[in-house]
């Protein structure tokens, strides 16, 4: 079975620029969260989906960030105008109503705002 | 306050040795639910063990187990047999309330593990 997909692995932009990352649940999971990892805060909550409605959108550090879930199985994360201090590594991650509600990370996008 | 405490920045265990890795947590909620998770230097999240607060023993899967004191609000995990492929970060996790609608982690800082020859 296919694992939360992320795209880009990768991404360098210049500061200013938009940044779109993109995520793909596992089939079949209602919940969606978005992360950020720094050294300096560690893993960050940014935002939450469940059945695509965003629940809680409280991690999301400004209004630079947006995030949407138009269908069950598509998430992007978006950050316009990019600025260097939000360089980091990006992770989507999804679960589903199970008794342990344990959450499958995708592989991450590194995140390089010059 | 920190829900999720790990006070071990790096730890050192000889290969082939236990080792334990501390968590403790702080919640009022008479339901919740306690992860490790293991992030290795290619920097993907994979889900190790889970404990939920009302489980009357303590987790275990293969290598790993889950020494949960309630009480002490402690949720330690503990890697028998150590392997060089453990070497890594491990993350601490809470998700805090009822089932529905709170389904949100709340991470520690973490534990390098660094596993010796």
């Amino acid at each position: 079975d296919a694992g939360v997909i992320q795209s880009p692995r990768h991404e360098v932009t210049e500061m200013g620029q938009e940044v779109t990352l993109r995520c793909k649940p596992i089939s079949g999971h209602d919940y969606l969260f978005w992360y950020r990892q720094t050294m300096m805060r560690g893993l960050e909550l940014l935002i939450y989906f469940n059945n695509n409605v965003p629940i809680d959108d409280s991690g999301m550090p400004e209004d630079r960030f947006s995030a949407k879930m138009p269908n069950a199985s598509f998430s992007t994360l978006k950050i316009q105008p990019s600025e260097p201090r939000d360089s980091a590594v990006y992770f989507c991650a999804s679960s589903t109503d199970r008794r342990t509600y344990e959450q499958y990370f995708g592989p991450g996008t590194r995140l390089t705002v010059t | 306050a920190q829900k999720i405490t790990q006070t071990q920045p790096g730890m050192f265990v000889q290969e082939k040795e236990a080792v334990t890795l501390d968590c403790t947590y702080d919640t009022s909620d008479p339901s919740y639910g306690l992860f490790w998770y293991k992030q290795p230097s290619s920097g993907e999240m994979i889900f190790l063990i889970y404990q939920g607060s009302y489980d009357q023993q303590n987790a275990t899967e293969g290598r790993y187990s889950l020494n949960f004191q309630k009480a002490r609000k402690s949720a330690n995990l503990v890697i028998s047999a150590s392997q060089l492929g453990d070497s890594a970060m491990y993350f601490c996790a809470m998700r805090e309330g009822a089932l529905i609608g709170a389904n949100n982690l709340f991470f520690g800082t973490g534990t390098r593990l660094t596993v010796i020859p």
